[in-house]
């Protein structure tokens, strides 16, 4: 079954760029999604289609996706940005998340 | 707006079955696939599978393939997820969302916690 790696962890300071990482085979061939999760909440969508942002969610979040691996890029990161995030994409008709990764700012 | 109102918290004894309700609203019901993610404590997003309301069509992921069912009724924009042979390792914060075809999950429940307990 397709799988999707990301790292576990990652700690950025206030104002830093952080870099989130999901990595699967021929990944650049799908359409990536990533979530934000905050403790005790229900997942929101900050990316689609690789890097499309939603209305509503700050310009500091982009994506993109090439080859094996998608980035989630989050720019100027803000304290508010300290969450769980997990890609996301179809394999066939099923779908696959990543393992999460927790981004801590401080 | 659209919303997905999901049933509340569950407590079953291990090889009980549950059924969890999503009721949708602010949108066409038959326009979207319903999806069922879970989350066990501590621990990330794991897929269960998804129904089309329009048809009926569902897709499970192979961990739960027969252990699991979709359903929807149109009348009431609701969907359902009910899982059977419960385990103690099902406890978790099952999820819907929504998804236009193989797209995007736009929108979330807010998610019912289920714990499988003797």
């Amino acid at each position: 079954s397709y799988e999707l790696t990301q790292p576990l962890s990652l700690s950025v300071s206030p104002g830093q760029t952080a870099s989130i990482t999901c990595s699967g085979d021929k990944l650049g061939h799908k359409y990536v999604c990533w979530y934000q999760q905050k403790p005790g909440q229900s997942p929101v969508m900050v990316i689609y289609q690789d890097n499309m942002r939603p209305s509503g969610i700050p310009e500091r979040f982009s994506g993109s996706n090439s080859g094996n691996t998608a980035t989630l890029t989050i720019s100027g990161t803000q304290a508010m940005d300290e969450a769980d995030y997990y890609c996301q994409a179809w394999d066939s008709s099923n779908v696959v998340f990543g393992g999460g990764t927790k981004l801590t700012v401080l | 707006q659209v919303q997905l109102v999901q049933s509340g918290a569950e407590v079953k004894t291990p090889g009980a079955s549950v059924k969890v309700s999503c009721k949708a609203s602010g949108y066409t019901f038959i326009g979207y696939y319903i999806h069922w993610v879970r989350q066990a404590p501590g621990q990330g997003l794991e897929w269960m599978g998804w129904i089309s309301p329009n048809n009926g069509g569902s897709n499970y992921a192979q961990k739960f393939q027969g252990r699991v069912t979709l359903t929807g009724d149109t009348s009431i924009n609701s969907a359902y997820m009910e899982l059977r042979r419960l385990r103690s390792d099902d406890s978790a914060v099952y999820y819907c969302a929504r998804a236009e075809g193989y797209s995007k999950f736009d929108f979330w429940g807010q998610g019912t916690l289920v714990t499988v307990s003797s």
